[in-house]
């Protein structure tokens, strides 16, 4: 059964960068199958997709935060990585990772990580 | 972007009702819609896809119906295990995909 794991700083500073790693577990991050994305929910607040990656390191951001957002894939670890760079007080929420089908019509997000809470705070 | 907008955003119901989400599209999506189904303090958990296609697991009271702009999300007989929030995604314009805002359906 395939699993998603999010790991990384539940604190970060303002104007620094949010790291985040999702690790894949009971499946791998190689599939050609899949793309596996990150997305995001201010507390009380609805959810927000930020961007995916494929495999080979192909990616697709969110317009809005594209200039701030790098998503990187580690196939050796079968890990998937988010940065946010200048982080605000807006970007407090907590982050899910989520693997997400390649075929066209077939773009739903399944299964999901638990989620990790981030909070922007000096 | 294609905006995607729910309704009602939250409201009561009492077990065994039956109940219906809104969620209408800026633009027509045919039917490239899934509704998630998230509980307080956990992920989201996919309920359908392709607008109407039940994922695997998932009880027979839900079912989903429409297509183009307007879509719903109805649960026959709502079950105590059922109050949750509600989100609707689209995924006609990937791979920019959308969210609704969300409803909550609370306990009368």
């Amino acid at each position: 059964q395939l699993q998603l794991q999010e790991s990384g700083p539940g604190l970060v500073k303002p104007s620094e960068t949010l790291s985040l790693t999702c690790t894949v577990s009971g499946g791998s991050i190689s599939s050609s199958s899949y793309y596996w994305g990150w997305i995001r929910q201010p507390p009380g607040k609805g959810l927000e997709w930020i961007g995916s990656i494929y495999y080979s390191g192909s990616t697709y951001y969110n317009p809005s935060l594209k200039s701030r957002v790098t998503i990187s894939v580690d196939t050796s670890k079968n890990q998937f990585s988010l940065k946010l760079s200048s982080v605000t007080a807006a970007d407090t929420a907590v982050y899910y990772c989520a693997r997400l089908p390649t075929l066209e019509q077939y773009n739903w997000f399944d299964p999901w990580g638990q989620g990790t809470l981030v909070t922007v705070s000096s | 972007a294609i905006r995607m907008t729910q309704s009602p955003s939250s409201f009561s119901a009492s077990t065994g009702d039956r109940v219906t989400i809104t969620c209408r599209a800026s633009q027509g999506i045919s039917s490239y819609l899934a509704w998630y189904q998230q509980k307080p303090g956990k992920a989201p958990k996919l309920l359908i896809y392709a607008a109407s296609t039940l994922q695997s697991g998932v009880p027979s009271r839900f079912s989903g119906s429409g297509s183009g702009t307007d879509f719903t999300l109805t649960i026959s007989c709502l079950q105590s295990e059922d109050f949750a929030t509600y989100y609707c995604q689209q995924y006609y314009s990937y791979p920019a995909l959308t969210f609704g805002g969300g409803t909550k359906v609370e306990i009368k």
